[in-house]
C-alpha cells in the first residue's frame, strides 16, 4: 500500500513571497491533516478536512494560509506572503478516522521543509 | 485543553543500555486516546502504538513497552537492549473524547543510542 505523498520535499524562498504544498493521502483515507512543526517542537495541526469539508481550522492563520482539499482526495497548502516565522517542516497525514472510528492512527507523509529567508 | 509533556529534551545511551521515555498528559475528556510517534533523521513520523484511555494494561511489542499509568496520567515508553537504530525524536501524543480531533503533540524526546 503506497504511503502519503508530499511534495516538494523543499523549499527555500524569499520573505513575501508565495509558496505552495501538495499532498495526497492513502487511498481510502477520509480524513486528512496538515500540521506544522518548527524545529525542536513537536507537530502542530493547522487544519483537518473530513472528505472535503474542513472540520477544524481554528490554528490556521488565515490572513497567509489557505488550504482545500479538492474531491476529497489530494490537498494543497497555501503560504501567501511567507513570513520568516514561517520556516518549518509542513507535514501531511491520513487516516480511516470517522465518527464511528475516531481512533485511528495516523499515517504521515516525508513532509516539505520550507526555508524563508 | 489538552497537553503532553515530555520533559526529557535529549537522552544519551550506550548501545543495549535500557531506556525509558517519559510522558505525562492533561486532559478533560474521559474517553481518549494516546500515541507514540517515532520520527528518524528522514524526517517521516511512524506510528508505534496507541493506547485507549479504558485500557489500561501494558503492551510488550519485542524490545519495545509501554507502561500507562491513569492514575498518574503518564504513558512511558521502554526501550530494552537499545540499538543504535533506534535513535530518533520519539513523540508522545494524545487524542481526546469522541469527535474529530486531531492529535496533540509533546515537544518530543530525542534518543541519541551510541554503539
Amino acid at each position: 500500500e503506497a504511503g502519503v505523498a508530499q511534495s516538494p520535499r523543499y523549499k527555500i524562498i524569499e520573505k513575501r513571497q508565495s509558496v505552495a504544498f501538495w499532498c495526497n493521502p492513502i487511498s481510502g483515507h477520509a480524513t486528512l491533516y496538515w500540521y506544522q512543526q518548527i524545529l525542536g517542537q513537536g507537530p502542530k495541526l493547522l487544519i483537518q478536512f473530513q472528505n472535503n469539508g474542513v472540520v477544524d481550522d481554528s490554528q490556521l492563520p488565515k490572513d497567509r494560509f489557505s488550504a482545500e482539499r479538492l474531491k476529497g482526495v489530494d490537498s494543497t497548502l497555501k503560504i501567501q506572503p511567507a513570513k520568516l516565522e514561517d520556516s518549518a517542516v509542513y507535514l501531511c497525514a491520513s487516516s480511516l478516522e470517522n465518527s464511528g472510528r475516531p481512533y485511528n492512527e495516523q499515517f504521515f507523509g516525508p513532509g516539505t521543509r520550507l526555508t524563508v529567508l | 485543553a489538552q497537553k503532553v509533556t515530555q520533559a526529557q529534551t535529549e537522552i544519551s545511551v550506550v548501545e543495549k543500555e535500557d531506556v525509558t521515555l517519559d510522558c505525562v498528559y492533561e486532559t478533560r475528556d474521559t474517553t481518549y486516546y494516546l500515541f507514540w510517534y517515532k520520527q528518524p533523521p528522514s524526517g517521516e513520523l511512524v506510528f508505534l502504538i496507541r493506547r485507549n484511555s479504558f485500557d489500561e494494561q501494558n503492551e510488550i511489542s519485542g524490545r519495545y513497552s509501554w507502561n500507562f499509568q491513569k492514575s498518574t496520567s503518564s504513558f512511558n515508553f521502554t526501550i530494552t537492549a537499545s540499538q543504535v537504530v533506534d535513535s530518533a525524536v520519539y513523540f508522545c501524543a494524545l487524542k481526546g473524547g469522541t469527535g474529530r480531533r486531531a492529535l496533540t503533540f509533546g515537544s518530543g524526546t530525542r534518543l541519541q543510542v551510541q554503539p
